[in-house]
């Protein structure tokens, strides 16, 4: 167990329609970090907060947004969503920004 | 450019043989972070090491060991006496760290597959 608590584990929605993922990091880390993982693919890095300030911006498309709150847990907006944003979104977080990462167990997104 | 490659997209081998898993990165940055996790069948990822740039010592932990050489730009994972438990997907990872970005960049991954 990471400590990095992410929800839902699964989410099952039609074309178009708009989900909130969350997640907790491990107590005392100030950074959350987002990665989609597509089927087969690597991790694509979508943006990163620290102490609820956007650090990093990756490939993350105009329909996704994202927000970490002053009790650090975080939730990424995914709208509009499209047959090919299916995939799992991993949160992880780290205690310093060098440190490594510690991932949660990942929302599985499918879009039918 | 910051990169990471794993060439080997997919290794099989026998239960009990060694394996080695290659990394090759590329960054500008002086110092900088290196990292391998595993990803199951379970899909969770797990850390396994982070080494940093100024830190050219092999690391040995059980079946795992790590050879970090700077002059090849490589980080290389070796797992001996490979276990069917041994099989996932590994991906080696870079974090620069002067060069002002934030992110961790990853690999494509190793899919290993240890065969009974």
């Amino acid at each position: 167990d990471s400590g990095v608590t992410q929800t839902p584990k699964h989410l099952i929605t039609a074309t178009g329609q708009r989900v909130t993922l969350r997640c907790s990091p491990r107590s005392g880390d100030l950074s959350v970090y987002w990665y989609q993982q597509s089927l087969d693919q690597g991790l694509q890095f979508l943006i990163q907060y620290y102490n609820g300030e956007e650090r990093a911006k990756g490939n993350i498309l105009e329909r996704f947004s994202a927000q970490q709150f002053p009790d650090l847990h975080s939730e990424l907006n995914l709208s509009s969503l499209e047959l090919g944003d299916s995939a799992l979104y991993f949160c992880a977080s780290s205690v310093v920004v060098d440190g490594e990462l510690f991932f949660g167990e990942g929302s599985r997104l499918t879009v039918l | 450019a910051q990169k990471v490659t794993q060439a080997q997209t997919e290794i099989s081998v026998v239960e009990k043989e060694d394996v080695t898993l290659d990394c090759v990165y590329e960054t500008r940055d002086t110092t900088y972070y290196l990292f391998w996790y595993k990803q199951p069948p379970s899909g969770e990822l797990v850390f396994l090491i982070r080494r940093n740039s100024f830190d050219e010592q092999n690391e040995i932990s059980g079946r795992y060991s790590w050879n970090f050489q700077k002059s090849t730009s490589s980080f290389n994972f070796t797992i001996t006496a490979s276990q069917v438990v041994d099989s996932a997907v590994y991906f080696c990872a870079l974090r620069p760290s002067t060069s002002g970005t934030y992110k961790y960049i990853f690999g494509t991954g190793t899919r290993l597959k240890v065969l009974a």
